[in-house]
C-alpha cells in the first residue's frame, strides 16, 4: 500500500525565513502527490499537486514543491514565511489510474511562524 | 462557483444514537469521498462514491455507511455511535476521480457524549 511520511510534526520558522516541510512517499511507481493546508476549524485546501508533468510544481500562496524520484521525496517550500502561513500541512498520495480512488495522508506538520 | 457544502457544521450526539451527515459537491462533480479526522488517527479514508456507486471503502466497521444520490449529493450514516466516533468528518468532491484533484468541504464536527 502506498504511504507518505512527513518528517517533523511541528516546525517553527521566523517570519521572512525559508519554509521547508518534508514529505517522503513509498511507492514502486511514482504516484500522484499533493500538499494540502488546514486552518483551525476548517477543511483542507489544495496547495499544489504533482501528476507526472513538471517535477517542480508551483502552487498557491507562494508555495512550491519538487518531485524527486531518486529520493522518493516531495518537499514543500516557500522562500519567505508570512504570519498567515501558520497552519497544519498535509502531504497526500494517490495511485495512478482508476480502481483505487482515494487519498492517503501523512500525519501532518504544524507550522508556527515566529514574529 | 459554490464550493463543497457540508451540513451540519457541528453535531452533538449521545452514545448509541445514529447520525446522518450531508455533503453537496461542487456542481458537475461526480465523485464524493469521505474522510474521518481525529487527533490520534489523523485523516483516514472512509469511502468514495461515483455516479451513485461505491467504488472504494476504507477499513471502518459496518456501522459506517454512505450513499450518493442522482444529483451527486452524498450522505454518510453512523449507527450505534461510540465515543471514539467523535471526529471531524470531511467530504471531498472531484470531477471524476480524487487522484486528479479533490476539493474539501469545511467538515462536520461530531461529538459523541
Amino acid at each position: 500500500a502506498q504511504s507518505v511520511t512527513q518528517l517533523g510534526s511541528h516546525v517553527s520558522v521566523s517570519e521572512g525565513a525559508l519554509v521547508l516541510l518534508r514529505c517522503n512517499y513509498s511507492s514502486s511507481v511514482p504516484p500522484y502527490l499533493f500538499w494540502y493546508v488546514q486552518y483551525p476549524n476548517q477543511g483542507l485546501q489544495l496547495l499544489l499537486k504533482y501528476t507526472s508533468a513538471a517535477t517542480l510544481v508551483k502552487g498557491i500562496n507562494g508555495f512550491e514543491a519538487e518531485f524527486k524520484k531518486s529520493e522518493t521525496s516531495f518537499h514543500l517550500t516557500k522562500p519567505s514565511a508570512h504570519m498567515s502561513d501558520a497552519a497544519e500541512y498535509f502531504c497526500a498520495v494517490s495511485p495512478l489510474g482508476f480502481g483505487n480512488e482515494k487519498l492517503t495522508f501523512g500525519t501532518g506538520t504544524r507550522l508556527t511562524i515566529i514574529p | 462557483k459554490a464550493g463543497v457544502t457540508q451540513t451540519p457544521r457541528y453535531l452533538i450526539k449521545t452514545r448509541g444514537q445514529q447520525v446522518t451527515l450531508s455533503c453537496s459537491p461542487i456542481s458537475g462533480h461526480r465523485s464524493v469521498s469521505w474522510y474521518q479526522q481525529t487527533p490520534g488517527q489523523g485523516l483516514q479514508f472512509l469511502f468514495e462514491y461515483f455516479s451513485e456507486t461505491q467504488r472504494n471503502k476504507g477499513n471502518f466497521p459496518g456501522r459506517f455507511s454512505g450513499r450518493q444520490f442522482s444529483n451527486s449529493r452524498s450522505e454518510m450514516n453512523v449507527s450505534t455511535l461510540e465515543l471514539g466516533d467523535s471526529a471531524l468528518y470531511l467530504c471531498a468532491s472531484s470531477p471524476l476521480q480524487v487522484n486528479t484533484e479533490a476539493f474539501f468541504g469545511q467538515g462536520t464536527r461530531l461529538t459523541v457524549v
